[in-house]
């Protein structure tokens, strides 16, 4: 059961446009959502992160955007750049699950931005 | 952001042997460390969760003994992959939790066993 997807596997943008990049999840109990950048061979890095209790959340040329009723967040990286171009992964926690499991990240399975020049 | 290495960044090992992957954090106190695993254009699966001074809590499908963890410290956690076998090559990547609830990610160690 893929509670956290990413729908789009591959994105494409012109550079200076803005990207938007896509995660739906199922788990309602999910409070806690973050948005990684990845890139071949590497650990993720982590991007920007929003809580529950918020819609929006921004850092410089990244926002994010969350609408709990539609169980959708957004990252939004305006203008783009080609050193943007990674795999980005959104992941979602449940902040209190309780038991062994607590704070364990879900992970979508990340879809591949690529901005040209 | 926080900190956080892997070492080796690559190993090539024989079947049969074992190899031992340290994750530490660099810059803070992380007194829970994940590990996780990522097949060719897969998500990361989450293998195991560590907490200092306890047992890891392994999921579904991942072998305990197969796959030796120990947090030893605030900031060290190791994965030790026993008796390995070319299934067993991937790349493996640890995370650290900071208190401010923010997973940090090293940047991985490719494993190949031939």
């Amino acid at each position: 059961d893929q509670q956290v997807k990413q729908n789009s596997p591959s994105l494409s943008v012109q550079e200076g446009r803005i990207s938007i990049l896509n995660c739906d999840y199922t788990n309602s109990m999910f409070d806690y959502f973050l948005w990684y950048k990845k890139y071949p061979a590497e650990g993720p890095t982590f991007l920007i992160s929003i809580s529950s209790i918020k819609d929006k959340n921004e850092d410089g040329r990244f926002t994010v955007f969350l609408n709990k009723s539609a169980k959708h967040l957004s990252l939004h990286i305006v203008p783009s750049q080609p050193g943007d171009s990674a795999v980005y992964f959104c992941a979602a926690r449940i902040s209190n699950a309780g038991g062994t499991s607590y704070g364990k990240l879900t992970f979508g399975q990340g879809t591949i931005l690529t901005v040209h020049p | 952001g926080a900190v956080v290495s892997q070492h080796p960044s690559r190993v090539i090992c024989k079947s049969g042997t074992s190899v031992k992957i340290e994750c530490r954090s660099l810059d803070f106190q992380a007194t829970t460390m994940f590990w996780y695993r990522q097949f060719p254009k897969q998500s990361l699966m989450l293998m195991a969760t560590s907490n200092e001074g306890s047992k890891a809590t392994y999921e579904q499908g991942v072998e305990k003994d197969k796959f030796l963890i120990n947090h030893a410290s605030l900031t060290l956690s190791t994965l030790t992959v026993t008796s390995a076998h070319p299934e067993d090559s991937s790349f493996y990547i640890c995370s650290a939790r900071s208190t401010g609830g923010v997973q940090f990610f090293g940047p991985g160690t490719r494993l190949t066993v031939l």
